[in-house]
């Protein structure tokens, strides 16, 4: 149980463009979503934390119209880098919990690389 | 400020040997404890956790240890073995609001020769 996905597994894009990055709870409701960022031999950083129905909370410094998230059912919230340029270039990792659990069950990340 | 650390940021250790893999915490009110394993190119794996209400907690292979009065906590792994490689983090989850956000310890390195 406990499982999580993330769609794509790794997406190369342009510049300028857009990316949407899909998460997925498949076995229990995720009352509660959070993104996370993890450079190159470092730890991960909380971007973001969504709750479904609700509009994100995001962590200082991370800009929320530059990183859109959308936690619209119990299953699913999506991370849209809009605008990438190449220092968005990272490994991004969702994860999901639901109320009354402490812990938290992590997807699989997504590499992202802006060219 | 509160945060979760790591004393080492990488250990070696050679196939069957046990590893211990140590982290401290700063906040004494910390009640709940979770180590992930996280492969490369991969996301983090819950390995096991611990409340402060104990003192050790066994799983397969591995134990962790919780002493409150240095705040420090380690996990140990028995017999380790080449699919052990991995980067291991302490983490501990602060809950404002209910959302339970994770802090994230730095990361040990444990790499398993043959």
């Amino acid at each position: 149980g406990a499982v999580v996905s993330q769609h794509p597994s790794w997406v190369i894009c342009k510049s300028g463009t857009s990316v949407k990055i899909e998460c997925r709870s498949l076995d229990f409701q995720a009352t509660t979503m959070f993104w996370y960022r993890q450079f190159p031999k470092q730890s991960l950083m909380l971007m973001a934390t969504s709750n479904e129905g609700s509009k994100a909370t995001y962590e200082q410094g991370v800009e929320k119209d530059k990183f859109l998230i959308n936690h619209a059912s119990l299953t699913l919230s999506t991370l849209t880098v809009t605008s990438a340029h190449p220092e968005d270039s990272s490994f991004y990792i969702c994860s999901a919990s639901s109320v009354g659990v402490d812990t938290q069950y992590f997807g699989p990340g997504t590499r992202l690389t802006v060219l | 400020g509160e945060s979760v650390g790591l004393h080492l940021p990488t250990l070696s250790v050679q196939e069957g040997d046990n590893s211990i893999i140590n982290c401290a915490y700063s906040n004494s009110a910390s009640d709940y404890f979770i180590w992930y394993k996280q492969e490369s190119g991969k996301g983090p794996q819950f390995i096991i956790d611990i409340r402060s209400n104990m003192d050790k907690r066994q799983g397969q292979r591995v134990t962790v240890l919780l002493n409150k009065t240095v705040k420090h906590l380690s996990l140990q792994i028995a017999a380790t073995q080449p699919g052990d490689s991995a980067v291991y983090f302490c983490a501990e989850p602060i809950a404002p609001g209910g959302y339970n956000k994770l802090i994230f310890g730095a990361g040990t390195r444990l790499a398993v020769h043959p």
